[in-house]
This record gives structure tokens, C-alpha cells and sequence, in this order.
């Protein structure tokens, strides 16, 4: 059975701090990894992973995928109030998504 | 851009009712997916179907059928509701065959009293 674990389940930073959310994978036939964003309605998409090693970035955002040790890991730099979500990774396979619990992050002023 | 649209958007239900939530795509994506969401569980995968035609169980089946009616739609459906099934239902499309995003329609929130 697929299985995404993230890690922590939460996390309480304040304004300017730097986080690192964590994703780790077993998934049959894994094709790529998806980072997504969830404030109060339906996910957003932040980033796909599919080779290893290389970082992909937005603004302040950076994920990168390690396809041998089956992980992924989501920084978040110079944190903002508006960064308070719950993000989700899921493994990618030719037919689903897998998700793990999410990590929801509070970022205090 | 309408992209993937769900009713109703809130929904209460007795113990033992039957309803149907219902999800469109305007994508051409040929895989739709059903997830429910519950505190702090993340999304859990109920059905999904990789094309017109096709439907597989995902992890949480039990309670629920559906039907890909046609490309565009992939309807869900509660025979006998039960308070278990309290939660956020989330429909969602995805073009199968190309590693990309999945599209999340903007929810459902059903409960069972």
C-alpha cells in the first residue's frame, strides 16, 4: 500500500523565521512528488518533483526530491503571517496521488 | 475559467439519507479523483478514474459509490449516509499520461447528524 508520511504535524514559528517541512515516500511506480498549499478552501498547487537533486524555487519557497532515500523536503524562508497553511506532499504514480496528514503551519507576528 | 466545479458547496444530512455530490471539469484532464478530508488527516482518496469508463477504489471506499458519467463529470454517491461520513469531499482532475497538477474543486462540507 502507498504511504506518504510528513513530518511534523504542525509547527508554530514567528514572522522572519526559516522553516523545513519534511515528506518521505513509499509509492509503487512513483513518478513525481507535489507540494501543495491549503489555506481555508481546496489545495493550490506549489511545486512537482520528478528528478532528484535538483531544487526548484519560487519567491521564497525551495523543494527538492531525493528519489534514493525517498524524500522530499519544502523550505520556507523569511516565514509571513500569510504563510499560515496547512501544506500537503503526495507521491505521484501513472494512476493517483497518495497524500500524506499535511503539516500546518502557524507563523506568529 | 471555471477548471473543476462541485455542489453543493455544504450539505446536511440525516442518519441513513442518500445524496449524490456532484463534480464537473472543463479541462478535457482524463483522470478524476474523490477525496475526503478530515482534522488533521490530510486527503484521503475514496475513488478515482483514470479515464472515461474506469473506476478503481482508493483507500476509503466503504460507504460510497460513483459514476464517471461522461469525461466532463465523476459524481459521488452516499446510498445510506452515516455520521462517520462527516467531512470535506474534495473532487479533483488530473491529464493522465502527463505528470502534472492535480485541479481541487472548492469542496464540500457534509455532515451527518
Amino acid at each position: 500500500e502507498d504511504k506518504v508520511v510528513q513530518s511534523p504535524l504542525s509547527l508554530v514559528v514567528h514572522e522572519g523565521d526559516t522553516v523545513t517541512l519534511n515528506c518521505s515516500y513509499e509509492v509503487t511506480n512513483f513518478r513525481s512528488l507535489l507540494w501543495y498549499k491549503q489555506e481555508k478552501k481546496a489545495p493550490t498547487f506549489l511545486f512537482m518533483l520528478t528528478s532528484s537533486g535538483i531544487e526548484k524555487k519560487s519567491g521564497r519557497l525551495s523543494s527538492i526530491l531525493d528519489k534514493k532515500e525517498l524524500f522530499s523536503i519544502l523550505n520556507i524562508t523569511a516565514t509571513q503571517t500569510g504563510d499560515s497553511a496547512i501544506y500537503l506532499c503526495a507521491g505521484l504514480n501513472a494512476g493517483k496521488s497518495t497524500f500524506g496528514d499535511g503539516t500546518t503551519l502557524t507563523v506568529k507576528p | 475559467n471555471a477548471g473543476v466545479t462541485q455542489t453543493p458547496k455544504f450539505q446536511v444530512l440525516k442518519t441513513g439519507q442518500s445524496m449524490t455530490l456532484q463534480c464537473a471539469q472543463d479541462m478535457n484532464h482524463n483522470s478524476m479523483y474523490w477525496y475526503r478530508q478530515d482534522p488533521g488527516m490530510g486527503l484521503r482518496l475514496i475513488y478515482y478514474s483514470a479515464s472515461e469508463g474506469t473506476t478503481d477504489k482508493g483507500e476509503v471506499p466503504n460507504g460510497y459509490n460513483v459514476s464517471r458519467l461522461n469525461k466532463r463529470e465523476f459524481s459521488l454517491r452516499l446510498e445510506s449516509a452515516a455520521p462517520s461520513q462527516t467531512s470535506v469531499y474534495f473532487c479533483a482532475s488530473r491529464d493522465r499520461g502527463r505528470e502534472t497538477e492535480a485541479f481541487f474543486g472548492q469542496g464540500t462540507r457534509l455532515t451527518v447528524v
